[in-house]
């Protein structure tokens, strides 16, 4: 059974452009959320969808914003990017919203 | 402060056994997670337990819950050089999805 699949793996920007990075979760698996990793701040959670639906949101600001498809996979998008977007940014899925959480291999991107 | 707290470092000599430590405040948490990360990838899902539960154990791995002190622990037996990696501990709180970490634990295993 194949993981989650992240892509790109790696994502070099500059400063005010945008972004988007797609998620897709484990055949079968219906809830999807994101996080960020960066070394000062650690793992920091931006969002969770399931069913199409935001259910939840973490403490970043309205140019981080996602979307869930009907086949649950999901993409989030960064526009007007700052150089402290620089991050490994990481998406898990859940069989269900009470389920363990398995994450994919991330997407690092660079802003320049 | 954190609300999830872990020392950064641990070495230990290969087929030793590996004991880190968390702490968490939230006493609503309800489930306590063990991931791993190895350079240049993701998180990688080792185990996890119920906040009813006191211990749960997995070929290697030992985890203990202290529910009346918040102290989590993760033992991994006979530690290997493939054991080399960061370790996070994470939960989650009441009806809220989200994972909580803390900073990680580089974990070292010498030869």
């Amino acid at each position: 059974k194949a993981g989650v699949t992240q892509t790109p793996r790696y994502l070099i920007k500059t400063r005010g452009q945008q972004v988007t990075l797609s998620c897709s979760p484990i055949s079968g698996h219906r809830s999807v959320s994101w996080y960020q990793q960066t070394p000062g701040q650690g793992l920091q959670f931006l969002f969770e969808y399931f069913s199409e639906t935001q259910r939840n949101k973490g403490n970043f600001p309205g140019r981080f914003s996602g979307r869930q498809f009907s086949n649950s996979r999901s993409e989030m998008n960064v526009s007007t990017l700052e150089l402290g977007d620089s991050a490994l940014y990481l998406c898990a899925s859940s069989l269900e919203i009470d389920q363990p959480q398995h994450f994919g291999d991330g997407t690092r991107l660079s802003i320049l | 402060g954190e609300d999830v707290e872990q020392s950064l470092f641990l070495s230990v000599r290969e087929g030793d056994s590996s004991v880190i430590n968390c702490t968490y405040t939230d006493s609503s948490s309800t489930y306590l997670y063990w991931y791993k990360q190895e350079p240049g990838a993701g998180l990688q899902l080792l185990t996890y337990i119920f906040s009813n539960m006191d211990m749960k154990q997995d070929q290697r791995l030992t985890v203990l819950l202290n529910k009346k002190d918040k102290h989590l622990s993760l033992r991994i037996a006979d530690t290997q050089t493939g054991d080399s990696a960061i370790y996070f501990c994470a939960e989650t709180r009441g009806s809220a999805r989200q994972l909580t970490f803390g900073s990680g634990t580089q974990l070292t295993v010498l030869p």
